[in-house]
C-alpha cells in the first residue's frame, strides 16, 4: 500500500456518460497529480493541484475537469466519454509544489468505455 | 517543453544478464531525474532518483543510474537481472519551476528464467 488511495479500481461505462474518479493523497502531501496511461500514448500528465489550487495543466481535454477539496482529496471528472478515453488513470501525490523527490502513485482506476 | 526519450521499447534478457536501459531528456537547466518501475498489474514505484551531487545513484533492488549532464542522459543499469525484474521501466524528469514529472514512454523488460 503506497498510501495514495484511488477509487474505484475498475469502471465500465458507456459512451457519452460521465464518471468521477477519486484520489486521496498520502497523509501530509499537498500536491495531487493526475495521469492517463494508455498503450499508445504512455503516461500523459493531465493536471496538478496544490493545496486546493490548480497549479499546472498538461494534455487534459476540455471534457475533463478536476478539483481538490479542503481535505486534500481530489476528483477527476470525465464527461461525454468516448471509446478513446479507455485507459488507466493514475493519481500521485507529493509533499510540496515541486516534486523534487518524486511522487507516490496510487494503484490507478481502469476505465473502460464501451 | 521538456521531454524524455527511452530508446528501447522492449528488452528481452536471460537471467544473470546485465541490463542497461537508455534515457535521454531535453531540458538545459537544473533537473531532477527518476526511474520508476511498474510490475504487472501494479502501480508505479520509485526505483531511484537523482536530485544533486554524486551523478551515480543507487536505488532499490540492485539498480543504479548514472547522470551524464553533457549527454542529457540518465541510463538505468543492473549487473545481473532476475526473473522478478520483469516489469515496465519509466524514466522521468522534472526541471525548472515545473512541479510535475514528465515521463518517457517506458521500456518493457522481459527476463527469461
Amino acid at each position: 500500500d503506497s498510501g495514495v488511495t484511488q477509487t474505484p479500481k475498475h469502471l465500465i461505462t458507456a459512451t457519452g456518460q460521465r464518471v468521477t474518479l477519486r484520489c486521496s493523497p498520502r497523509s501530509g502531501d499537498l500536491s495531487v497529480y493526475w495521469y492517463q496511461q494508455s498503450l499508445d500514448q504512455g503516461l500523459q500528465f493531465l493536471i496538478q493541484y496544490y493545496n486546493g489550487e490548480e497549479r499546472a495543466k498538461g494534455n487534459i481535454l476540455e471534457r475533463f475537469s478536476a478539483q481538490q477539496f479542503p481535505d486534500l482529496h481530489s476528483e477527476l471528472n470525465l464527461s461525454s466519454l468516448e471509446l478513446g478515453d479507455s485507459a488507466l488513470y493514475f493519481c500521485a501525490s507529493s509533499a510540496w509544489l515541486q516534486a523534487n523527490y518524486g511522487y507516490t502513485f496510487g494503484s490507478g482506476t481502469r476505465l473502460t468505455v464501451v | 517543453a521538456q521531454s524524455v526519450s527511452q530508446h528501447n521499447h522492449h528488452v528481452i534478457l536471460s537471467e544473470a544478464a546485465s541490463l542497461e536501459l537508455g534515457c535521454n531528456y531535453s531540458y538545459g537547466g537544473t533537473v531532477n531525474l527518476f526511474w520508476y518501475v511498474q510490475y504487472p498489474g501494479q502501480h508505479l514505484q520509485l526505483l531511484l532518483k537523482y536530485f544533486s551531487g554524486d551523478p551515480l545513484v543507487k536505488g532499490i533492488k540492485g539498480f543504479e543510474a548514472e547522470f551524464i549532464k553533457s549527454k542529457f542522459s540518465f541510463n538505468l543499469r543492473k549487473p545481473s537481472v532476475q526473473w522478478s525484474d520483469t516489469a515496465e521501466y519509466f524514466c522521468a524528469v522534472r526541471g525548472g519551476s515545473q512541479g510535475n514529472l514528465i515521463f518517457g514512454k517506458g521500456t518493457k523488460l522481459s527476463v527469461k528464467p
